[in-house]
């Protein structure tokens, strides 16, 4: 199985701040890599697919790189809106489908 | 965009079953495969069952194999699971999530609310 980690675990921010979450793969991945928003009692929300191509409707402050083992979220100019958890997740090798443990992006 | 609504889910006693259902609506059901994730009271996500478009192919996380199956019906845009054997460890919210499963698109890219399943005596 792929195992996914993520870091921080948790993070405080300002409104306004870059923020940066790593999603880390215990083994080499494709671009089958994708990133998620959730909020509290909400459904989780598709914002990454392919590590880096923005899924329509979402702001262009999220962006996502990486390759191989190695990802990242970014969303420049933190919102009230972001404050959230976010789940990696791989579809490359499977099953299982893999998700990370989550960030959880609170207010500072 | 696809709309799916999840139903199904209620309190049930530790060896029972439940069936849940996914309704889909907007656009192309058959042209997506289909999956199930469950969360836990204040955990992560977890993938839990994977289902193609012609229902060819099947895949199940090892904590449910066994107990859980997955089907779909085209004709209905719906997407099931039948759950047995229900432990008090399988209480979560599930949700189902279509997935494109094409070479440039692979993710979850349509969610539905999610429905309750409460595994306690």
């Amino acid at each position: 199985d792929v195992q996914l980690t993520q870091s921080p675990s948790f993070l405080s921010a300002s409104v306004g701040d870059r923020v940066t979450i790593t999603c880390r793969a215990s083994q080499v991945i494709s671009s089958y890599f994708a990133w998620y928003q959730q909020k509290p009692g909400k459904a989780p929300k598709l914002l990454i697919y392919g590590a880096s191509t923005l899924q329509s409707g979402v702001p262009s402050r999220f962006s996502g790189s990486g390759s191989g083992t190695e990802f990242t979220l970014t969303i420049n100019s933190l919102q009230p809106e972001d404050f959230a958890t976010y789940y990696c997740q791989q579809l490359n090798t499977y099953p299982p489908i893999t998700f990370g443990p989550g960030t959880k992006v609170d207010i500072k | 965009e696809m709309q799916l609504v999840e139903s199904g889910g209620d309190l049930v006693q530790p060896g029972g079953s439940l069936r849940l259902s996914c309704a889909a609506s907007g656009l192309r059901f058959s042209a997506y495969s289909m999956n199930w994730v469950r969360q836990a009271p204040g955990k992560g996500l977890e993938w839990i069952s994977y289902i193609s478009e012609s229902s060819r192919t099947i895949y199940y996380a090892d904590s449910v194999k066994g107990r859980f199956t997955i089907s779909r019906d085209n004709a209905e845009n719906s997407v099931y699971l039948q759950m047995n054997s229900l432990r008090p460890e399988d209480t979560a919210m599930y949700f189902c999530a279509s997935d494109p499963d094409t070479a440039l698109m692979r993710c979850f890219d349509n969610w539905g609310q999610g429905t309750l399943v409460t595994v306690s005596s």
